[in-house]
C-alpha cells in the first residue's frame, strides 16, 4: 500500500527558505503512471495547491507561488522535495505531499491527487 | 468571485441523502471540467472520494463506497456530490477541486453535520 510521509523543520524564520521532503513507500516514485505534488492548508486560505513534479523532472507550479517554489525528485531515495523561498507568516500552514494519478480509465492525463501524506505543520515565526 | 463556491455548512439526518454543491464561477462552464471531491476529518489529510466529468468519464476512489456519487447540474453550473444512506462517520468537511487556468483550485469546503 502506497504511503507518503512529509518531513522537515516545523519552524522557519521569515525571509528564509522552507524545505520539506516527502518519502514514498510501497511504490516507486519512478513510475510513469504518477505525478507527485505538494498542497498546503491554512485556516485563512483553505487548501492551496503548490506544485507538482514528474519523476523525469517536469514541473507544474501554482502561478501565484511560482516565483518562490522549487521542487525536485531523488529517485535513488524514492523522495521528492519542496523549497519555498522568502517565507512570511502567511506561509504558515499544514503541508501535504500527495500522488497524482496520471494514467487511468481511458488514457493518461494530469489527474488530481488520489493519495495524500499525513501532513506536517510549518510555522513561520521569528 | 471565487472560482469554486461551496456552502459553508450542511446538516442532514442519518439514513437520509445529502447533496453537496460546488458552483463554478460565472463564465466557467462546468461541462468542460472534471470535478474532484475530497473528504477531510479533523486531524487527518483529505481523502480522495471520486472525480466526475460525465457518466463516461468518472472514477470512484479506491475503497470508496458506492453511496458516494458524483454528478453535475448544468443549469446551476455546479458539480454535485451525493451521499446516500448517511452515516455518522460521514460527518466531515468536503472539498471540491478542478484544474483551471493552469492550477489545481479548491473550493472553500462544506462542513457536513449528520444529526
Amino acid at each position: 500500500q502506497l504511503q507518503l510521509q512529509e518531513s522537515g523543520p516545523g519552524l522557519v524564520k521569515p525571509s528564509e527558505t522552507l524545505s520539506l521532503t516527502c518519502t514514498v513507500s510501497g511504490g516507486s516514485i519512478s513510475s510513469s503512471s504518477y505525478y507527485w505534488g505538494w498542497i498546503r492548508q491554512s485556516p485563512g486560505k483553505g487548501l492551496e495547491w503548490i506544485g507538482t513534479i514528474y519523476y523525469s523532472g517536469s514541473t507544474y507550479y501554482n502561478p501565484s507561488l511560482k516565483s518562490r517554489v522549487t521542487t525536485s525528485v531523488d529517485t535513488s531515495k524514492n523522495q521528492f522535495s519542496l523549497k519555498l523561498s522568502s517565507v512570511t507568516v502567511a506561509d504558515t500552514a499544514v503541508y501535504y505531499c500527495a500522488r497524482h494519478d496520471r494514467c487511468s480509465g481511458g488514457g493518461c492525463a494530469f489527474y488530481g491527487m488520489d493519495v495524500w501524506g499525513q501532513g506536517t505543520t510549518v510555522t513561520v515565526s521569528s | 468571485q471565487a472560482v469554486l463556491t461551496q456552502p459553508s455548512s450542511l446538516s442532514a439526518s442519518p439514513g437520509a441523502s445529502a447533496s453537496l454543491t460546488c458552483t463554478l464561477r460565472s463564465g466557467i462552464n462546468v461541462g468542460t471540467y472534471r470535478i474532484y471531491w475530497y473528504q477531510q476529518k479533523p486531524g487527518s489529510p483529505p481523502q480522495y472520494l471520486l472525480r466526475y466529468k460525465s457518466d463516461s468519464d468518472n472514477q470512484q476512489g479506491s475503497g470508496v463506497p458506492s453511496r458516494f456519487s458524483g454528478s453535475k447540474d448544468a443549469s446551476a453550473n455546479a458539480g454535485i456530490l451525493l451521499i446516500s444512506g448517511l452515516q455518522s462517520e460521514d460527518e466531515a468537511d468536503y472539498y471540491c477541486m478542478i484544474w483551471h487556468s493552469s492550477a489545481w483550485v479548491f473550493g472553500g469546503g462544506t462542513k457536513l453535520t449528520v444529526l
